[in-house]
């Protein structure tokens, strides 16, 4: 029951910018766009969260589109360290409980 | 280092008996959960906590049990095992149920035999 569509797997050179998007077109006016990160069966990594502003941190920066419909994260300098699944979540459950989708598997390649 | 612990971090064993996986945190967070992680499946919540003596049922309770008699620890039970729970288990923690950042502990890969 996973609210969001994210690509299987993307490819990034190493160095580059990374950008992962993440549809969730029937995202609520209070929910949060929240990422994470497993690297190789770790446990899940919190990265960023935004509501409706873009957001940077120092892993990061998220941009969520004008209709909230979408967002995608940007890891600006990907490193062979990054590559990861990255998950794409809208809101948090009054459970407390993270919604895990299938992730984008994303590859960063020398 | 703020963290989330868990042991062991794997284990092998066979049908019935009884085993526990521990689960601590040192961040003075009121809410902890348990995850476990299948192919296929994706990570599916077993149990949570949302206080010191408060516990409550996930999406995949069925076999499992807990406790919270301590703020910091979070132990998954399992009474008798059976193949159907090999798998990948986290625990997670937080500031509150439904706070943004959740910690995750480093897994526990089980085998039941």
């Amino acid at each position: 029951d996973a609210k969001t569509t994210q690509p299987t797997s993307m490819d990034c050179a190493e160095g580059r910018a990374a950008n992962l998007p993440c549809n969730h077109s029937t995202i609520s006016g209070n929910e949060y766009v929240y990422w994470y990160r497993q690297i190789h069966s770790q446990g899940p990594q919190y990265i960023i969260h935004g509501l409706k502003n873009n957001e940077t941190n120092e892993m990061a920066s998220l941009i969520i589109t004008e209709d909230r419909k979408s967002s995608t994260l940007i890891l600006p300098h990907a490193t062979l360290r990054d590559t990861a699944v990255y998950y794409c979540i809208v809101g948090i459950s009054n459970t407390g409980k993270l919604i895990f989708g299938q992730g984008t598997t994303l590859q960063v390649k020398p | 280092e703020a963290q989330v612990t868990q042991n062991p971090r794997y284990l092998i064993t066979v049908t019935g008996k009884k085993l526990t996986v521990t689960c601590s945190q040192n961040m003075n967070h009121e809410y902890m959960s348990w995850y476990r992680q299948d192919p296929g499946l994706g990570l599916r919540q077993i149990y949570y906590s949302m206080n010191v003596e408060v516990t409550d049922k996930g999406d995949v309770p069925e076999g499992y049990k807990v406790s919270r008699k301590e703020k910091r620890n979070f132990p998954l039970i399992l009474e008798s095992p059976s193949p159907n729970q090999t798998s990948l288990y986290f625990c997670a923690s937080t500031r509150q149920g439904g706070y943004n950042e959740q910690f995750f502990g480093p897994g526990t890969r089980l085998t039941v035999l």
